[in-house]
């Protein structure tokens, strides 16, 4: 069965540090890979995707995301982060013709 | 544009009721699905419609239903509610497309079941 693992469930950065945010996913075909945002009390936004070619992707806020199929990873990455940015994070697998199965999350929080 | 909206934004229930949550996709978009979020855990998978026809199912018990009508809306209805069922109820909307539609996500219904 797909599943999708994020390793770290709380994750402290200070402002204008870099970040990045593990995610292993299980799947046996090509995956479709999601990051999505969610701050407290809001829906999901979606931050990128990756369905196939580069896998280097660029998404909104200034956040990347960088596919390795030999480690089956999907990591989200900010090269400075905000602290508009403290938020959780999901990691999601598109399980093909229905559903998303997304990670448990990880809660970033931003000291000053 | 509007995006998915969702009502009611916050539910208070007691267990052994029922209740109904709605959702209005995005203008054009003829696919819905529907997430259980429980505090502290990512989304679950419940129900896809596409087309007023069920697509896929999550695993939950039959007091789980939902449906679609003629105009896209959902309507996500749980009966004999547990307190287990507290949880953000999300729903999602798809624009018409292959396998890599994407799903775009409404603010959510907080349920508490008291």
């Amino acid at each position: 069965a797909q599943s999708v693992t994020q390793p770290d469930i709380h994750i402290t950065v200070s402002e204008g540090a870099s970040l990045e945010l593990r995610c292993n996913y299980s799947y046996g075909a090509t995956p479709y890979l999601f990051w999505y945002v969610q701050s407290p009390g809001q829906g999901l936004q979606l931050l990128l995707k990756y369905f196939s070619g580069d896998t280097l992707v660029q998404g909104i806020k200034g956040f990347e995301a960088e596919f390795k199929r030999s480690q089956s990873s999907f990591n989200l990455r900010k090269p400075s982060v905000h602290w508009s940015d403290a938020a959780e994070y999901f990691c999601a697998v598109y399980q093909a013709g229905t559903a998303l199965i997304f990670g448990k999350g990880t809660t970033l929080s931003v000291s000053s | 544009d509007a995006g998915v909206t969702q009502s009611p934004t916050h539910l208070i229930k007691t267990r052994g009721q029922q209740v109904t949550l709605r959702c209005s996709p995005i203008s054009g978009h003829k696919s819905v699905s529907w997430y259980q979020q429980v505090l502290g855990q990512g989304p679950q998978f419940i129900f896809q419609y596409y087309e007023k026809e069920e697509r896929g199912r999550g695993n939950f018990p039959d007091r789980f239903s939902a449906r679609q009508f003629p105009n896209y809306s959902s309507e996500l209805n749980v009966n004999a509610l547990l307190l287990g069922d507290s949880a953000l109820y999300l729903c999602a909307s798809s624009p018409p497309g292959g396998i890599d539609n994407e799903q775009f996500f409404g603010p959510g219904t907080r349920l508490t079941v008291l």
